[in-house]
């Protein structure tokens, strides 16, 4: 079956970087579309970045643009979001998911979450 | 300020209903069938509810249905049971220079 597996999350200063993983088991990221969505501590989700099946087209949310980077290594079937220069307001729980096949808008399977913590 | 308005929270008794809207503009909402809701309960992955405005999750229950007029969605629950309490958040596809957008999400009591 589907699961998705996030790490790499964890505290860091501001100005700093982490790399975000998302193993995939169950399907193939060569056919599915991928997402990722941050969780911030009393706010709603906002949607973050995502990679087509094809893994050419990507779409970066304005709020993070220039400083975060989605991508994909497909022979070890994971996802990334490389953060960088992160800021207080990053600190999330920050989840991958699939889409539901080509052509399909919805976030079909999510992770259980990573969390970004940026203190000083 | 979230890109889609969401009333921050609803309430019901078992067994009523309750209806969430979801407010956008006609460059996300209102133009494209591709609004989808999601269930979020604390410590939990969210979960997809409702897709291209009104088809339900394989795994939902039939008493969940969601609908859309001009540049507003809602997601309306009947027969109200306590395992719905939860939070729930709308989302649409908003063209590919802006990506997706969600609401501020809704807390639902029940």
């Amino acid at each position: 079956q589907v699961q998705l597996v996030e790490s790499g999350g964890g505290v860091v200063q501001p100005g700093g970087s982490l790399r975000l993983s998302c193993a995939a088991s169950g399907f193939s990221l060569t056919t599915y579309g991928m997402h990722w969505v941050r969780l911030a501590p009393g706010k709603g989700l906002e949607w973050v970045a995502f990679i087509h099946y094809n893994g050419d087209d990507k779409y970066v949310a304005d709020s993070v643009k220039g400083r975060f980077t989605i991508s994909r290594d497909t022979s070890q079937n994971t996802l990334y979001l490389q953060v960088n220069s992160l800021r207080l307001e990053d600190t999330a729980m920050y989840f991958c998911a699939k889409d539901d096949s080509v052509g399909t808008y919805q976030l079909q399977s999510w992770g259980q979450g990573t969390l970004v913590t940026v203190s000083s | 300020q979230s890109a889609l308005t969401q009333p921050a929270s609803v309430s019901g008794s078992p067994g009523q209903s309750i209806t969430i809207s979801c407010t956008g503009t006609s460059s996300d909402v209102g133009g494209y069938d591709y609004v989808s809701w999601y269930r979020l309960r604390p410590g939990k992955a969210p979960k997809l509810v409702i897709y291209d405005v009104a088809k339900r999750s394989s795994e939902t229950s039939a008493r969940f249905s969601g609908s859309k007029s001009g540049t507003t969605a809602s997601l309306t629950i009947s027969g109200l049971q306590a395992e719905d309490e939860a939070d729930y958040y709308c989302c649409s596809f908003a063209g590919t220079a802006t990506g997706w957008v969600f609401g501020g999400g809704t807390k639902l009591t029940v």
